[in-house]
């Protein structure tokens, strides 16, 4: 059974940094692109970053574009979100989300519980 | 960049009955990529159906969706207590797309 396990999130002033990880197990990690996905109650379910099994491909909304890192360690099963530049509107419930394969078919088959991270000075 | 909006917003209904839901797109869709996902309360999304019509792992077969073009649907029929949740669906394929902004089926 697929489960992925968000952590990392909290209460952070705006222009500060905060790192999410997402720890995947019951599948082979190493063979899936995945992504980061955040949730606000006013603009519902948004796309932030994407990752392919290998690294080799990444992507991000233009939103948040110089100012996220995605990343993965295989080795671990764990997938990134470096945050930097913090902004209030980055407040929001940040889900990590398996794809359908190894290369970005921009599915979002499975999906971690989600981490909340608050904006706010 | 193709919008989706889904209609109605909110769908009251009762367990045994029928509903269903719309998601209508600004363009036209060419690729076939389109999914649903529920999201109970309290939890986060699940993916419900994919490639249109395409039901995910473990989904029972009261889901079903249709469309093509700019019209799609997802029809729930023979409502049951654990139906009751958003309803969002969303653009994939060379990027991550977009969403709709759900829909909520309610008792």
């Amino acid at each position: 059974q697929v489960h992925l396990v968000e952590s990392g999130g909290g209460v952070v002033q705006p222009g500060k940094s905060l790192r999410l990880s997402c720890a995947g197990s019951g599948f082979t990690f190493g063979g899936y692109s995945m992504h980061w996905v955040r949730q606000t109650p006013g603009k519902g379910l948004e796309w932030v970053a994407a990752i392919s099994s290998d690294g080799d491909e990444i992507h991000y909304a233009d939103k948040v574009k110089g100012r996220f890192t995605i990343s993965r360690d295989n080795s671990r099963d764990t997938l990134y979100l470096q945050m930097t530049r913090l902004r209030a509107d980055d407040t929001a419930l940040y889900y990590c989300a398996r794809d359908l394969r190894s290369f970005l078919d921009w599915l979002f088959m499975d999906w971690g519980q989600g981490t909340l991270v608050t904006v706010s000075s | 960049e193709n919008v989706l909006t889904q209609f109605p917003g909110i769908v009251s209904s009762s367990p045994g009955e029928s509903v269903t839901l719309s998601c209508k797109a600004s363009q036209g869709v060419t690729s076939g990529h389109l999914a649903w996902y529920q999201q109970r309360s309290g939890l986060a999304p699940r993916l419900l159906m994919y490639g249109i019509a395409a039901r995910a792992a473990g989904i029972p077969d009261r889901f079903s969706g249709r469309g093509s073009g700019t019209d799609f649907t997802l029809t729930i029929s023979r409502l049951e207590p654990e139906d009751f949740a958003v309803y969002y669906c969303h653009l994939y394929g060379d990027s991550a797309g977009t969403f709709g902004q759900g829909t909520r089926v309610e008792i």
